[in-house]
């Protein structure tokens, strides 16, 4: 399986600011997701991140808010924007070949705080 | 629309016991897949074990198994001889609908080990 590593691991922000979380993988991966897990809750998904284009997004989620790019095959990032408390979450990139029986990876993840 | 059910939000076993942790799923999909993570109290998803709806064996992986019941539309994780370090939050996760590449996930059943 591949290697997956995150920047930063975890942070406290203050609201209205913005945070960028890098994800890198040690090999070319064809599917790169991100996904939010609010505190107590399940892992939802933001986005899939496409590489040379505009990420696709989930409904409730906007590129304004989580700006992301993918420049190549092994890395990504993910920026909140004009953060409030409630985007206190961890934050996942996960990596996957695609296909029925594709295994999903996932990062170490970054847990953010927002004050 | 995928939709993963885990109905038991927390449970406990003895260590070296064996414990099962339920997870039922309904989908139109005629194919799909089903994954277990576990979710330590550091953050990261790890992979545990999948099960294609087509494959004729359960699935297993070392100490885990998963006890598919197609019919049922059931996915239930054995974690047999629990240890300590099984203490964790366990995700039961399928992919989206019509084959996407993005996984839905269950609320989680969080696995405390007894000494």
């Amino acid at each position: 399986s591949a290697v997956i590593s995150q920047k930063p691991s975890r942070d406290i922000c203050q609201r209205g600011t913005s945070l960028t979380i890098q994800c890198q993988v040690d090999s070319q991966v064809t599917m790169m997701f991100w996904y939010r897990q609010q505190p107590g809750q399940s892992l939802t998904l933001i986005a899939t991140a496409n590489q040379g284009s505009e990420a696709t997004y989930e409904s409730g989620f906007v590129i304004d808010k989580f700006p992301i790019s993918r420049p190549n095959l092994t890395f990504s990032t993910l920026t909140v924007s004009n953060m409030s408390p409630e985007d206190s979450s961890i934050y996942l990139c996960s990596v996957g070949t695609g296909g029925l029986t594709d295994t999903q990876y996932f990062g170490p993840g970054t847990r953010l705080t927002v004050l | 629309a995928q939709k993963i059910t885990q109905t038991q939000p927390g449970m406990f076993v003895q260590e070296k016991e064996a414990v099962t942790l339920d997870c039922t799923y309904d989908t139109s999909d005629q194919s799909y897949g089903l994954f277990w993570y576990k979710q330590p109290s550091s953050g990261e998803m790890i992979f545990l074990i999948y099960q294609g709806s087509y494959d004729e064996q359960n699935a297993t992986e070392g100490r885990y198994s998963l006890n598919f019941q197609k019919a049922r539309k059931s996915a239930n994780l054995v974690i047999s001889a629990s240890q300590l370090g099984d203490s964790a939050m366990y995700f039961c996760a399928m992919r989206g609908p019509e084959g996407a590449n993005n996984l839905f996930f269950g609320t989680g059943t969080r696995l405390t080990v007894i000494p």
